[in-house]
């Protein structure tokens, strides 16, 4: 069973210039994450999809990260403009319909940013 | 606010030893806890998992052990193998609301 896919694997821009980071969850998982996750530091939730739908944005900085979960299946994380402080790298998890608190989340292999 | 803690940056153990990580949270709602391990330049992959009903569960090298008065968690890995050096997270959710909060994680080095 394929895994998480994430592109790029690494991205360097400047700062004020966009990004944007797509990732392809594991199929039938109906549930995806978005994450950041600054060097020593834990993963830290940014957005949750279940299906094509929002559940939890409550830690996305909306004036300048977006993200979209068209169909259901791939989604995208763009963030415009960047800032120094961005620099970190973005996973992406994928989990069957969390009906159950065992439904395990499944990362990709994430996305290095360095913002310069 | 940092609900859950990974208080040791790092940890050397010898080959064959056992490792012991540590894990503590404030959040007394959190009834799952979950330990994920990762590699350099790889994504964090699922190791054990327990549910706040018990107090141990085991997976071959891995146990986890969970002390709700305490509200301390850890995992023991024992033998120790030079490919169990990894960062290791632990991470905590609710039945409410599924969202996991992770540690800062422990660097482990298995030394041969």
């Amino acid at each position: 069973e394929a895994g998480v896919a994430q592109s790029p694997r690494y991205k360097i821009i400047e700062k004020r210039q966009s990004v944007a980071f797509w990732c392809n969850p594991i199929s039938g998982h109906a549930t995806l994450y978005w994450y950041q996750q600054i060097l020593g530091q834990g993963p830290k939730l940014l957005i949750q999809f279940q299906n094509n739908g929002v559940v939890d944005d409550s830690q996305l900085p909306k004036d300048r990260f977006s993200a979209e979960r068209l169909k259901g299946v791939d989604s995208t994380l763009k963030i415009q403009p960047a800032k120094l402080e961005d620099s970190a790298v973005y996973l992406c998890a994928s989990s069957l319909v969390p009906g159950t608190i065992q439904e395990t989340q499944y990362f990709g292999p994430g996305t290095r940013l360095l913002v310069l | 606010d940092q609900q859950v803690k990974q208080n040791s940056p790092s940890l050397s153990v010898q080959e064959g030893r056992i490792s012991i990580l540590n894990c503590d949270y404030t959040n007394s709602m959190f009834d799952y806890f979950l330990w994920y391990k990762k590699y350099p330049a790889e994504g964090p992959t699922f190791l054990i998992s327990i549910s706040s009903i018990k107090d141990k569960n085991e997976d071959g090298r891995f146990t986890v052990f969970l002390n709700k008065s305490a509200k301390h968690l850890s995992l023991h890995i024992v033998p120790s193998q030079p490919g169990d050096s990894a960062v290791y997270f632990c991470a905590a959710t609710d039945s409410g609301t599924y969202k996991y909060i992770f540690g800062t994680g422990t660097r482990l080095k298995v030394l041969a």
